[in-house]
């Protein structure tokens, strides 16, 4: 079965920093560009970033570009996502995803950004 | 603000045909292809169109997407309750991002 398993979210204070893992199964991860999307509270998708089959390219929205960073380790079929400098508006569900058409989507992890 | 516009709600009785529109730009929907994603309560989001009007395995042929020039739609035939949901489309820009419509919240009456 193809799968993505997101972790690593919770509750950090504004300024701190959390690092989220997306696991991937059922499918050649190293395949695949892999995406994450984020989901605030009542709100629509926002799209964040993305990362080629190799590492060697990378996207990013301009809302997190300069404090989020995605990474992927193929050995570990595994996808990452640095958050640093949060901020409240960061509160959200943030959600891994395969590809570019977005074919298939993790349960979410939630990260909030609280005092 | 989302970059492509969708209508915050639409609704529909059973049976009948609802559609969503999408609006956007030459920078994304007038030079890239449309996906359109299914979102249930409480779940993730799901792939139910992409490239404009292709349907992954799986999704039923009540669904069907189309694109003309800056513009997209989804439509669904024969609603169902089950199909009560929020709907999103995207489209890749110029940019090299993925943009998002808003959403749009369908109610089964």
């Amino acid at each position: 079965e193809v799968q993505l398993v997101e972790s690593g979210g919770g509750l950090v204070q504004p300024g701190g920093s959390l690092r989220l893992s997306c696991a991937a199964s059922g499918f050649t991860f190293s395949g695949y560009w892999m995406s994450w999307v984020r989901q605030a509270p009542g709100k629509g998708l926002e799209w964040l970033a993305n990362i080629k089959q190799d590492g060697g390219e990378k996207n990013y929205v301009d809302s997190v570009r300069g404090r989020f960073t995605i990474s992927r380790d193929n050995a570990r079929n595994s996808l990452y996502l640095q958050m640093n400098s949060l901020r409240g508006e960061d509160t959200a569900v943030y959600f891994c995803a395969r590809d570019w058409q977005l074919d298939v989507w993790g349960q979410g992890t939630t990260v909030t950004v609280s005092s | 603000q989302s970059v492509l516009t969708q209508p915050p709600s639409t609704s529909g009785a059973p049976g009948q045909r609802v559609t969503v529109s999408c609006s956007g730009s030459s920078s994304d929907i007038g030079s890239n292809t449309v996906n359109w994603y299914q979102q249930l309560p409480g779940t993730a989001p799901k792939l139910l169109i992409y490239s404009n009007n292709q349907r992954p395995s799986g999704v039923p042929d009540r669904f069907s997407g189309s694109k003309s020039a800056t513009s997209a739609s989804l439509a669904i035939s024969g609603l169902q309750s089950e199909d009560e949901a929020d709907y999103y489309c995207a489209a890749w820009d110029d940019r090299l991002n993925v943009v998002f419509g808003g959403g749009t919240k369908l109610t089964v009456l």
